[in-house]
């Protein structure tokens, strides 16, 4: 078993709408969680950081942890064309991220 | 306040060479890792250096291999370059990437083609 999944495909979302992304991770003692966004020929940006149970909103992103299902997710509200990248959850601990392999997003004007 | 500094940007090397890669973390940031990406591999943790120490490796072969120096400036170095081994390789800087749990933040990564 990974330990970090991302298994949704490429996801298509209409400018304005809610693009939604999850994570699933095998490590119950993590208590660090991160998403990085991905420009295509560019390195990963951190946007979010997330270390509770619970939400986390910054702007138009918001973080959701549960650690007792261990699944992390991403909300991005009003989808914009420059959200289109490849997102990456991590999850830290032993002095290193794991991440997952990413998911796609396309906005679509 | 400057980001992370990998150098160079690019390199084209020929198998069987040996390659070193630079990375200046931000000021004050005493964590530093390093990861590979590839299309097919995603991004996979290589090793992880704090205070000049080794703390994590990753699973991969000992051709790889880092050093930290006394101002957190890192280096990287892979031996007899196999065709496998292009990539782009990534940096990341945090104050201390402890199981608490800190911010990293990239560089701009460099790309490794190897032929």
């Amino acid at each position: 078993q990974k330990e970090v999944e991302q298994n949704s495909g490429p996801l298509s979302v209409p400018e304005g709408a809610i693009a939604s992304l999850n994570c699933t991770y095998s490590d119950r003692g993590s208590q660090s969680f991160f998403w990085y966004r991905q420009y295509s020929g560019k390195s990963p940006e951190l946007i979010m950081s997330i270390y509770s149970n619970g939400d986390k909103e910054d702007g138009r992103f918001t973080a959701q942890l549960n650690k007792a299902s261990q699944y992390v997710s991403l909300l991005i509200r009003d989808s914009q064309p420059s959200d289109s990248a490849t997102y990456l959850c991590a999850q830290g601990g032993n002095n290193r991220l794991a991440f997952g392999k990413g998911n796609q997003v396309v906005v679509i004007p | 306040k400057a980001g992370v500094t990998q150098t160079p940007r690019y390199l084209i090397k020929t198998r069987g060479q040996q390659v070193t890669l630079s990375c200046s973390p931000i000021s004050g940031h005493r964590s530093v890792s390093w990861y590979q990406q590839t299309p097919g591999q995603g991004l996979q943790f290589l090793f992880e250096y704090f205070s000049e120490t080794q703390r994590n490796k990753g699973n991969f072969p000992g051709r790889f291999s880092g050093r930290q120096f006394s101002n957190s400036r890192s280096e990287m170095n892979v031996s007899t370059l196999e065709l496998g081994d292009s990539a782009l390789y990534l940096c990341a800087s945090s104050l201390a990437l402890t199981d608490l749990g800190t911010e990293a933040f990239f560089g701009q990564g460099t790309r490794l083609t190897v032929v």
